[in-house]
């Protein structure tokens, strides 16, 4: 599965959206690009993923780079229940192997 | 729907011990994998069963670590006799066969070894 680089911690104002990136250059044609987060104390979450089209859902929106190259997940009212550190993880499309974490973003939503 | 169930929450322990860890993943889900992350590093991938067959045990760290799933259902992860690197977050996560096969991980078992 493709490296993928986050930044180590970002904070966000109660409210507003949070803008997550990862760049994952070296992804291939049939990976997938997923979010997952990790609230304290709790096991990691999984949040949206997708191939090449922006997606969204209940929780987030995933925006993917038209060369694939990197994503910007967002979060669009930041709440302080979203304070974790969310992982951006690249894996092949109908893998059943197991997820490679990094270190993610520790994202903290101040009040 | 249950989600994914672990058991203990928390164990302590003295170096040299047994301890058992106990998932119960979501059911009718094949796919059981485990998962640890020790104090200040990365959650590591340790194993992979697909119904009662590992799959993949190559996160194993070493032969201290035995896990099972009889029966396809749940599974342990004994860790005998235990040290004191062993201490952290142990999860498990399963997932159905899918387009995505997404992972639904259970809360968690810290593990402390003293």
């Amino acid at each position: 599965d493709a490296k993928t680089t986050q930044p180590t911690s970002m904070d966000c104002a109660e409210g507003r959206a949070a803008n997550l990136p990862c760049n994952h250059s070296t992804i291939s044609g049939n990976e997938y690009v997923y979010w997952y987060r990790q609230i304290h104390s709790q096991g990691p979450q999984y949040i949206i993923h997708g191939l090449k089209n922006n997606e969204t859902n209940e929780m987030a929106s995933l925006i993917i780079t038209e060369d694939r190259k990197s994503s910007t997940l967002i979060l669009p009212h930041a709440t302080l229940r979203d304070t974790a550190v969310y992982y951006c993880i690249v894996r092949v499309y109908r893998s059943a192997r197991q997820l490679t974490f990094g270190s993610g973003t520790q994202l903290t939503v101040l009040p | 729907e249950a989600g994914v169930t672990q058991f203990p929450s928390h164990s302590v322990i003295e170096k040299g011990q047994t301890v058992t860890l106990r998932c119960d993943p979501i059911s009718g889900h094949d796919n059981l994998y485990w998962y640890r992350r020790v104090m200040g590093k990365e959650i590591k991938f340790l194993l992979h069963f697909v119904k009662e067959s590992k799959q993949d045990e190559s996160g194993m760290p070493n032969n201290r670590f035995l896990a099972e799933r009889t029966g396809g259902t749940y599974s342990t992860l004994k860790v005998q006799p235990a040290e004191l690197e062993d201490s952290g977050v142990y999860f498990c996560a399963s997932s159905q066969w899918g387009d995505h096969n997404e992972q639904y991980f259970g809360p968690g078992t810290r593990l402390t070894v003293t």
